[in-house]
């Protein structure tokens, strides 16, 4: 099972809303990712969490938090976004294996329109 | 600054072609992973390569990892309106948090 899950599928949200994203994994890896994705472009990077703990931000603005209260779930909490944060939101988690196979399984995302 | 160099951006071909795609680094993976997108969906992962020179075959898709470890191509044989979408390159350093360096993509469509 290589299934990550995200809800909800879409959001619709004005700059003055308050509003989270989730995801969830069960196959036991111990780090998540966001990542955010205009079209057509490559998925870039936000947040990494390593057990439970945050690991990488890589300078977002401070009106995306994130969250990760256990080793299963993630979330990433929206406050007074700009329209120009409209993506899709891509959670992914991480698998290790020996002989440095290093992967990573992506959700199917959160398509956020910020009106 | 790691890059990864991901060509063509964009290929609109026919049925029955073949195609090619490359991705190009300067820097050495641990391994490299190639995902395919469709629009709206989160990438999907494909194949992951780790060991210089490797070949591995996904039905008409063949995948081929650099000696050096610092470069890949996506051949597809003959291809399907069903191969349609964005395909995507990511190498990995295996003790570096975990950070992707994804190519930028390539947009394929093909017609039937």
């Amino acid at each position: 099972d290589t299934e990550v899950t995200q809800t909800p599928k879409h959001l619709v949200m004005g700059m003055t809303n308050k509003k989270s994203l989730k995801c969830e994994q069960h196959m036991g890896h111990r780090a998540m990712y966001w990542y955010k994705q205009k079209a057509k472009k490559p998925p870039e990077l936000m947040f990494v969490y390593s057990y439970e703990k945050l690991s990488i931000n890589e300078s977002v603005p401070s009106r995306f938090s994130p969250e990760c209260p256990n080793s299963s779930l993630l979330n990433l909490h929206l406050h007074a976004l700009q329209p120009e944060d409209s993506a899709l939101y891509l959670c992914a988690s991480r698998k290790r294996t020996s002989g440095q196979r290093d992967e990573q399984f992506f959700g199917p995302g959160t398509r956020l329109t910020v009106l | 600054t790691q890059l990864l160099e991901q060509s063509p951006q964009f290929l609109s071909i026919q049925e029955g072609e073949n195609l090619t795609v490359y991705c190009n680094s300067s820097s050495v993976f641990s391994s490299l992973q190639w995902y395919r997108q469709e629009p709206g969906e989160g990438p999907v992962l494909l194949v992951t390569v780790v060991t210089g020179g490797e070949v591995k075959k996904l039905k008409r898709l063949t995948f081929q990892f650099g000696d050096a470890r610092k470069d890949s191509s996506l051949h597809i044989t003959a291809a399907q309106p069903g191969d349609t979408g964005l395909y995507l390159c990511a190498g990995a350093f295996y003790n570096q948090g975990g950070k992707l360096i994804f190519g930028q993509g390539t947009e394929l469509s093909v017609k039937p």
